[in-house]
């Protein structure tokens, strides 16, 4: 079965660090793109991040600088080094990776991530 | 505020036909690149419903369908059933910002 399963979450005070894990199984991970996607309570989907299967990364504007995405092609894992953590990165952090048409065709259930003092 | 806008809301009656817009700019949409739609049910991940901007995944029910022209691109329900009762997001890519954008999401009411 394709699978992603994403752990890591927990509450954190503001300017803490969190680090989330996605682990992979059922399909070829090494070559895949894989994104991470947040959603804050009530609110919409907000791309973060991406790691290409070359390791290119990209980042979105409100976390560059402050979030590092990563792979372990090795352990079938993708992860997200959270750093300097603020309130509104409260939010359920999804990992879904890229199909070759560059949609988001696998989801992982989601973990979450409380940023409050 | 996303990149990407979608009415806040929409909503019909059972069997009705339904339409969601997606408006995007010249750095996204109208640069060419794909549009995709996501349904997203309470506390669930979400789900791709359209991709490529009409094209339907295996299991998608065929009252779905997409299409693009210019800056926007649309998501229209036929038939409209209870269980289509979701959030629905748009997805593209931008190249100003060289990451994928998501549409603030539609919530459709089935009345």
């Amino acid at each position: 079965e394709v699978q992603l399963v994403e752990s890591g979450g927990g509450l954190v005070k503001p300017g803490g660090s969190l680090r989330l894990s996605c682990v992979a199984s059922g399909f070829t991970f090494s070559s895949s793109s894989i994104n991470w996607v947040r959603q804050a309570p009530g609110e919409g989907l907000e791309w973060v991040s991406s790691i290409s299967s070359k390791n290119y990364k990209y980042y979105a504007d409100s976390v560059k600088g402050r979030f590092t995405i990563s792979r372990d092609n090795a352990k079938n894992s993708l992860y997200l080094q959270m750093n300097s953590l603020r309130v509104e990165d409260t939010a359920v952090y999804y990992c879904a990776r890229a199909s070759e048409w560059y949609y988001m065709d696998v989801w992982g259930k989601g973990t979450t991530v409380t940023v409050s003092s | 505020q996303s990149v990407l806008t979608q009415p806040p809301s929409v909503s019909g009656a059972p069997g009705q036909r339904v339409t969601i817009s997606c408006t995007g700019s010249s750095s996204n949409i109208g640069a060419g690149f794909d549009v995709h739609w996501y349904q997203q049910l309470p506390g669930t991940a979400p789900k791709v419903f359209i991709y490529g901007n009409s094209n339907r995944p295996s299991g998608v029910p065929d009252r779905f369908s997409g299409s693009k022209s210019g800056t926007s691109a649309s998501l229209a329900i036929t038939g409209l059933q209870a269980e289509d009762e979701a959030d629905y997001y748009c997805q593209s890519y931008d190249r100003s910002l060289s990451g994928s954008v998501f549409g603030g999401g539609t919530k459709l009411t089935v009345l």
